[in-house]
């Protein structure tokens, strides 16, 4: 089945650090990746949209200079948390769109994110 | 985009088949009903969709009345690993939207 592979699984840095999370979609092409973050006993929250080869959108109270995100090609999107601070701590979840579109959507397993 | 009410829990024992139903009274046409699992840690793991009567997989079935305002996610035979949150979600499948999650189900399987 579809797959989707987020990268790292887990980081743990220092606050004022910025941490880089990859979303790849392995055996499909996504124009449409979602961004999600989930506090724990809570459900996921989206964050943003991002598509392949334009600005991604943010869902609002989402600061979009602090979660910059890139969809440079049809497999790969990226989120950067820019100055990380210990309440950006949660965990964060991608999830992509195949382009033939009448398919469900996959979600890659989440990196926990914890700042110090 | 359609809102949908779920259990907030529920529980069952080993071998039991387990009914979970959701609620999504605002469905729109294009819509489709997409039930996902998630494990703590993990992210959601897809588990069934459909549009209108009657969908089954190897894991699960997913019955959907006429008027589509309700769902019943039934898994047959719930086993101990089956203890997860069941997310119901509507949407259409075929637009560039986000699923929208709500609280979930979650289901606890004890022997």
């Amino acid at each position: 089945g579809a797959v989707v592979s987020q990268h790292p699984s887990w980081v743990i840095c220092k606050s004022g650090t910025s941490v880089k999370i990859e979303c790849r979609s392995l055996d499909f092409q996504a124009t449409t990746m979602f961004w999600y973050r989930q506090f724990p006993k809570q459900s996921l929250m989206l964050m943003a949209t991002s598509n392949e080869g334009s600005k991604a959108t943010y869902e609002q109270g989402v600061e979009k200079d602090k979660f910059l995100i890139n969809h440079a090609s049809l497999t790969l999107s990226t989120l950067t948390v820019t100055s990380a601070h210990p309440e950006d701590s949660s965990f964060y979840i991608c999830s992509a769109r195949d382009i033939r579109g009448d398919q469900p959507q996959h979600f890659g397993d989440g990196t926990r994110l914890s700042i110090l | 985009l359609a809102k949908t009410t779920q259990p907030i829990s529920m529980d069952s024992y080993e071998g039991q088949e387990v009914n979970i139903t959701c609620s999504h009274n605002n469905i729109a046409t294009n819509d489709y009903i997409t039930w996902y699992q998630q494990f703590p840690s993990q992210g959601p793991r897809f588990i069934i969709q459909g549009y209108k009567t009657k969908v089954t997989n190897e894991v699960a079935s997913l019955f959907i009345p006429a008027d589509r305002k309700s769902s019943t996610l039934s898994l047959p035979r719930v086993s101990l690993s089956d203890t997860a949150v069941y997310y119901c979600l509507v949407g259409d499948s075929n637009s560039g939207y986000a699923l929208n999650f709500g609280k979930g189900t979650s289901l606890l399987v004890t022997p």
